[in-house]
């Protein structure tokens, strides 16, 4: 079956600009999560879902990033005002239930300028 | 909270056995131990899951001791292929009550011919 789709897979947006990333989780998983990978850096936590709700938000790097998931499905990962420091891969990844395996997708290459 | 700790690189040959370890104190004590492969511009795909003990299945071995402090990936005979870098997944239980997602610092493997 289809695996997590992400789009869009590139991004390159001004300082100051909004972006919004998307994920497409496989169906019927439950659980959903987003990652960070900097450039030549390992993998950060951001936050995950249970179906629609997300019981913690601390690992959000600031109060600019914002995300949400509807219908237990499409999850979106929203950052305002970008900064060059956001530039990184956002990975996002999806189980059944919490603590099974997680799968990945290609992840969405944001490019701050 | 949750620290881990793997090897920065390791450099093996065609057919040999490969054993990476990843150090992890204070995890969740209901969560599995989960390792991925990740190659350069893709997001990081499963190898191995377990909870403690040993698991085995087509790919690897892993190996889990009572106290679930640490973890070893086994890779057997490995390939030109396999290089790549290699992460352990743990989970966090955090004071909130839920938990948060802790990758390792990342393996990178070399298999030289």
């Amino acid at each position: 079956g289809a695996g997590v789709s992400q789009s869009p897979s590139n991004k390159v947006t001004e300082k100051g600009k909004d972006v919004e990333l998307r994920c497409d989780p496989i169906s019927g998983h439950t659980a959903l999560y987003w990652y960070r990978q900097s450039l030549g850096q390992g993998l950060e936590f951001l936050i995950y879902f249970q179906g629609n709700s997300a019981p913690d938000k601390s690992g959000l790097p600031s109060d600019r990033f914002s995300a949400e998931r509807t219908g237990g499905s499409v999850s979106t990962l929203t950052i305002q005002r970008t900064q060059q420091e956001d530039s990184a891969v956002y990975l996002c990844a999806s189980s059944y239930p919490r603590a099974d395996i997680q799968y990945f997708g290609a992840g969405t290459r944001l490019s701050v300028l | 909270l949750a620290k881990t700790t793997q090897p920065i690189s390791m450099d093996s040959y065609e057919g040999q056995e490969v054993n990476i370890t990843c150090s992890h104190n204070n995890i969740a004590t209901n969560d599995y131990i989960t390792w991925y492969q990740q190659f350069p511009s893709q997001g990081p795909r499963f190898i191995i899951q377990g909870y403690k003990t040993k698991v085995t299945n087509e790919v690897a071995s892993l190996f889990i001791p009572a106290d679930r402090k640490s973890s070893t990936l086994s890779l057997p005979r490995v390939s030109l292929s396999d290089t790549a870098v290699y992460y352990c997944l743990v989970g966090d239980k955090i004071p909130s009550g839920t938990y948060k997602y802790i990758f390792g610092t990342g393996t990178r493997l070399k298999v030289l011919a």
